[in-house]
């Protein structure tokens, strides 16, 4: 079976361009989340969906990164303008249910901004 | 206050040997409580959900203890394919992940 796919896996840009991460849930998953990780900061919630619908995004750093989820099977991620401190590794994880379900995670896209 | 607090390590065993992760969680609407492990340069991956009567899943014992908001994750016979950081998450009622910073095991041969 299919798992979360991510793409791309490696994102290289310069600073002031804009980024644009992809995903593509579990088929049959409603909910899907989007994660950063960072050696400093950990694991961190960015924002998450719940039958297309963003349900909490106060994990979004500020106004340069927006999220968006226009049909069960895909959502982008996008960063505008990017900055060298958004590099990291971004995860998109999936589950069936909203409470209580385990969360399953795509390879991730590591984003390196110069 | 952190949401989970969980020591970084490393923990350096030989194979065979038994070890324990302790994590504690900040929240006591917490729901839901899994282990994941992560592989360097790796995403995470589901280890095993925690029930609150403990469970089994081969050599892991997880156990939740949810007066002292305490999990733990125990590991018989330790290979070197367990070799990883160990995260501890608890959920709350909306599935919102509270990832810890995890712990790291070195299993040496």
């Amino acid at each position: 079976d299919a798992g979360v796919i991510q793409s791309p896996r490696h994102e290289v840009t310069e600073m002031g361009q804009e980024v644009t991460l992809r995903c593509k849930p579990i088929s049959g998953h409603n909910s899907l989340f989007w994660y950063r990780q960072t050696m400093m900061r950990g694991l961190e919630l960015l924002i998450y969906f719940n039958n297309n619908v963003p349900i909490d995004d106060s994990g979004m750093p500020e106004d340069r990164f927006s999220a968006k989820m226009p049909n069960a099977s895909f959502s982008t991620l996008k960063i505008q303008p990017s900055e060298p401190r958004d590099s990291a590794v971004y995860f998109c994880a999936s589950s069936l249910q909203l409470a209580g379900g385990e969360q399953y995670f795509g390879p991730g896209t590591r984003l390196t901004v110069t | 206050r952190k949401e989970v607090e969980q020591d970084p390590g490393p923990f350096n065993v030989p194979e065979g040997a038994t070890v324990a992760f302790n994590c504690t969680y900040s929240n006591s609407a917490s729901q839901s409580f899994f282990w994941y492990r992560q592989d360097c340069r790796k995403e995470p991956k589901l280890l095993m959900s925690v029930y609150s009567s403990g469970n089994e899943d081969g050599r892991f014992t997880a156990q939740l203890n949810r007066a002292s908001q305490y999990i733990s994750l125990l590991i018989r016979d330790s290979k070197l394919s367990d070799s990883a950081t160990y995260l501890c998450v608890p959920g709350d009622n909306f599935n919102k992940f509270y990832f810890g910073s995890g712990t790291k095991l070195n299993v040496k041969p």
